[in-house]
């Protein structure tokens, strides 16, 4: 079945500093890519999608680019402020049918001021 | 108003007794979803509605059971609650998908955290 892996559990950077998040996904098809954001107390939201390869999602700051060749859709961030402190969920939704997502394990992202 | 709401917030729960969460939409979309979240694991699908039509996931399909008894609200039923029953349970919408266009957004809910004791 499809997949999503989040390498990394937990991130601590200081303000500005340079953010990747790796996530490599596993399905048949040509799933949609997303990347949830999830702030303390609230449910995960979007923060952006890409639907085909090479596509660049983007919001906030926040970037990834939909490699089909690689089955990549890392998240990068050039400069990281204290409120993207949050956890991040890498997800894809599979081709047919209703929209369900499959999500990676979430990465924790700690930005100390 | 892109509000999915759940009750309560944090529910206590004894082993063997039944558990009901709920969750209520008001953006008329047609596909609700409960999705439960246990610490280090990802999101995992339990079930979802498109319009009145259950689909339950082939792992979890005898130990949750869903009502929807309009298009806003959308329940989860537990009829005998297990410690691993502890869990955050997510509750997410969407609206039909275009056929030939791309995913739909979920929007989710805060959660309901259950803890069985």
């Amino acid at each position: 079945g499809d997949s999503v892996t989040q390498t990394e559990g937990q991130v601590a950077l200081s303000e500005e500093d340079f953010l990747t998040i790796h996530c490599n996904y596993s399905a048949s098809g040509y799933p949609t890519l997303f990347w949830y954001v999830q702030y303390p107390g609230e449910g995960p939201q979007l923060l952006f999608r890409a639907s085909r390869d090479k596509e660049k999602g983007s919001s906030r700051g926040f970037e990834a680019t939909y490699d089909k060749g690689t089955t990549s859709f890392h998240l990068r961030k050039a400069s990281v402020q204290e409120s993207d402190s949050a956890v991040y969920y890498c997800a894809l939704s599979d081709t047919e049918g209703a929209d369900r997502l499959t999500f990676g394990k979430g990465t924790q992202l700690i930005i100390q001021p | 108003d892109t509000t999915v709401k759940q009750n309560p917030r944090y529910k206590l729960a004894r082993v063997g007794k039944p558990v009901n969460l709920i969750c209520s939409q008001t953006m008329n979309h047609d596909t609700m979803y409960w999705y439960q979240k246990k610490p280090n694991q990802a999101p995992k699908l339990l079930l979802f509605y498109y319009d009145k039509i259950l689909n339950r996931e082939a792992d979890t399909f005898e130990k949750f059971q869903s009502s929807r008894p309009n298009n806003s609200f959308c329940s989860l039923y537990i009829g005998s609650a297990g410690l691993e029953y502890s869990a955050m349970y997510l509750c997410a919408s969407s609206r039909e998908r275009d056929w030939g266009i791309s995913a739909e957004t979920l929007y989710f809910g805060s959660g309901t955290r259950l803890t069985v004791l």
